[in-house]
């Protein structure tokens, strides 16, 4: 089955820094990579995704990259701001009947300093 | 409305005890899940829903009973629970043509005594 492995476990950064987290991924049929932001308390929130048919994919301050060939994609946060400060999670998907068979990486823990 | 909305937010509850969680979201999905989320891990799927019928369970113990009345309602009925059950049940939603978009409520944090 897939396996999807999230680096670091643990960032922390000083606001307005960037910060950019990386994730592998074993299935070469996963075709859907998305980002969720889970905040203290709260459920995973989508942030953003990208498809493999996409190299990169940018939404005000965040974007994501995609490498298929080495399988690899990576969350990048420009500009961080206290409330950034959340686990981040990276996950893949065959999509399709996939059904919410998302395979997460383990998290990580963000911190972002005044 | 695009959120999916989970009660109770907190749950203790004995090993004899039954108990149900209930989830709600009006987006129109047809698609209703359920996860389990540990501290500091990533959520695991426990079942899926389409057109209201149970489409996957992933060997969940039968303590663990879903049940969805009616496309917008999704429950958890739970009975003679395990401390090591103890976690944060999450629902989520999606569409059917864009079932691995997933929208996730806050949770119920349950903890079994």
């Amino acid at each position: 089955g897939e396996n999807v492995e999230q680096h670091p476990s643990t960032l922390s950064v000083q606001e307005g820094d960037s910060a950019v987290i990386k994730c592998t991924y074993s299935d070469s049929a996963s075709n859907y990579f998305p980002w969720y932001k889970q905040e203290l308390g709260k459920g995973p929130q989508l942030i953003i995704d990208i498809r493999s048919n996409v190299g990169e994919k940018k939404d005000q301050r965040i974007a994501v990259t995609l490498n298929k060939t080495a399988k690899h994609f990576s969350l990048h946060i420009t500009e961080t701001q206290p409330e950034d400060s959340a686990v981040y999670f990276c996950a893949g998907s065959r999509g399709g009947t996939s059904y919410g068979k998302l395979t997460f990486g383990q998290g990580t823990i963000l911190t972002v300093h005044p | 409305d695009t959120e999916v909305t989970q009660t109770p937010k907190h749950l203790v509850m004995g090993m004899t005890n039954k108990k149900s969680l209930k989830c709600e979201q009006h987006m129109g999905h047809r698609a209703m899940y359920w996860y389990k989320q540990k501290a500091k891990k990533p959520p695991e799927l426990m079942f899926v829903y389409s057109y209201e019928k149970l489409s996957i369970n992933e060997s969940v113990p039968s303590r663990f009973s879903p049940e969805c009345p009616n496309s917008s309602l999704l429950n958890l009925h739970l009975h003679a629970l395990q401390p090591e059950d103890s976690a944060l049940y999450l629902c989520a939603s999606s569409t059917l043509t864009t079932n691995e978009k997933l929208f996730f409520g806050s949770g119920t944090q349950l903890s079994v005594l």
